[in-house]
């Protein structure tokens, strides 16, 4: 399975954008990119995927290397509720096959947000 | 919709005691998990089931049993507590199947303690 690499812990001051950077140099062309969230004491919660092209929702924008070997998950304005615990996961699913589908979490990016 | 329920929210176990998790969800999700997650670390695979009737096993089954007999209940036992099994848990569940966009909806958790 292919691995992402994310830093430990970021810092963000409130009302500031926020870019959580996702090394995964080993992306097969098949694999897509996805993010989740934990916030404290919580379930994950989906935050966007994306496989080539640069994506944007109400949450967030995913912005993705044109070799696709890194992505980087940004939050234009960062509040105190985006303070979590942020995953960048490589999907382990094969099309038209049976598969778990499940995903590999890594450790994270803990993002504290300061007011 | 509730999504993904948990019960009960937190345990506490003695050594060798049985339990059952139960997890439910009222999206008519074809995919179910279980994950735990130790201090500081992301989820683990536990159990998963693409379907009513059927399970597998993922990154760390020792210990653990699982049964899906209803679409929206996916059960979780540990029958002899170990207190390495003291952890959160977390059940998930998607709609697709072997698609890498899926999305996978997380329950609150439940915090369980073996003494």
């Amino acid at each position: 399975d292919a691995k992402t690499t994310q830093p430990n812990s970021m810092e963000s001051n409130e009302e500031e954008p926020v870019h959580l950077p996702c090394n995964h140099s080993t992306i097969s062309g098949t694999d897509y990119i996805h993010w989740y969230r934990q916030l404290p004491s919580q379930g994950p919660e989906y935050v966007i995927h994306g496989l080539t092209s640069n994506v944007n929702n109400r949450m967030a924008s995913l912005a993705i290397a044109e070799d696709r070997k890194s992505s980087t998950l940004i939050l234009h304005r960062a509040t105190l509720r985006d303070a979590a615990v942020y995953y960048c996961i490589l999907r382990d699913v094969i099309e038209g096959s049976s598969n778990t589908g499940k995903l590999i979490f890594g450790q994270g990016t803990t993002l504290q947000v300061k007011p | 919709n509730a999504g993904v329920t948990q019960t009960p929210k937190f345990r506490v176990l003695k050594t060798g005691q049985s339990m059952t998790l139960l997890c439910a969800q009222d999206m008519n999700h074809e995919y179910m998990y279980w994950y735990r997650q130790d201090p500081g670390m992301g989820l683990r695979l536990i159990h998963y089931s693409v379907g009513e009737g059927t399970t597998a096993k993922g990154e760390v089954p020792d210990g653990y049993n699982v049964s899906r007999l209803k679409k929206q209940n996916f059960l979780l036992g540990l029958e002899s507590a170990a207190p390495s099994q003291t952890s959160v848990y977390f059940c998930a569940s998607s709609y697709r199947t072997g698609k890498r966009t899926d999305t996978q909806y997380f329950g609150p958790g439940t915090r369980l303690t073996v003494l």
